[in-house]
């Protein structure tokens, strides 16, 4: 786990508030991906960044806003979610955006109310 | 249709045995297999990965490609509890070298 960290672990939110999930990665890779990961659904790939820049949006509301300042960091800002947002996001990494062992940190678990 | 799809459990085996775990896919183009173990509440852990069609074998997990059949499968020698566990299977899409696209996991439970 400490090859990908990610913060907070947990977080309770309001529909009309705004947070951001920050992922960092120790490992030396220049690819970071978010991911979603609801209640019997796999896991959805929502953002994809390669050398800092977003390679991949997978029809993703506007209401989560990713930001990768530098390969090592990346940032997914949240505001006016919905309760169908509350799921476990979870950040990965690889050496490149075409390496495909993607490394995943231990997850955010978010909860809207 | 699924793209990637696996029978969602519980597979029951007894400690010891070999577990078989098994996922098919849709995309035919599908170049790479990744097989990923997530405890509860915790994030997916890379086990294994393969490329071309055959055998691959780490330790006491095996897994298996068969592109023609679009089928992959993980083998689980001398299962212990501590195996318990959600597998996921995951494959990338073609076109799109990043994408990984996951199955919905096989929970597999370790008997004593």
């Amino acid at each position: 786990e400490t090859g990908v960290t990610q913060t907070p672990r947990h977080l309770v939110m309001g529909m009309t508030n705004k947070k951001s999930l920050k992922c960092e990665q120790h490992l030396g890779h220049n690819a970071m991906y978010w991911y979603k990961q609801s209640a019997k659904k796999p896991l959805e790939l929502m953002f994809v960044y390669n050398f800092k820049e977003q390679t991949e949006n997978n029809s993703v509301p506007s209401r989560f806003s990713p930001e990768c300042p530098n390969s090592s960091h990346l940032f997914l800002h949240l505001h006016t979610l919905q309760p169908e947002d509350s799921a476990l996001y979870l950040c990965a990494s690889s050496p490149t955006g075409f390496s495909y062992e993607q490394y995943f940190g231990p997850g955010t678990r978010l909860t809207v109310t | 249709q699924k793209e990637v799809e696996q029978n969602s459990g519980p597979l029951s085996v007894p400690e010891g045995a070999i577990a078989s775990l098994n996922c098919t896919y849709s995309d035919r183009g599908s170049q790479s297999f990744f097989w990923y173990r997530q405890y509860s509440g915790k994030s997916p852990e890379l086990i294994m990965s393969i490329y071309s069609n055959g055998d691959k074998e780490d330790g006491r997990f095996t897994a298996q490609l068969n592109k023609a059949s679009q089928y992959v499968s993980l083998l689980i020698r001398d299962s212990q509890p501590s195996d318990s566990a959600t597998y996921l299977c995951a494959v990338t899409s073609r076109g799109t070298a990043s994408k990984l696209t996951f199955g919905t996991g096989t929970r597999l439970q370790v008997t004593l």
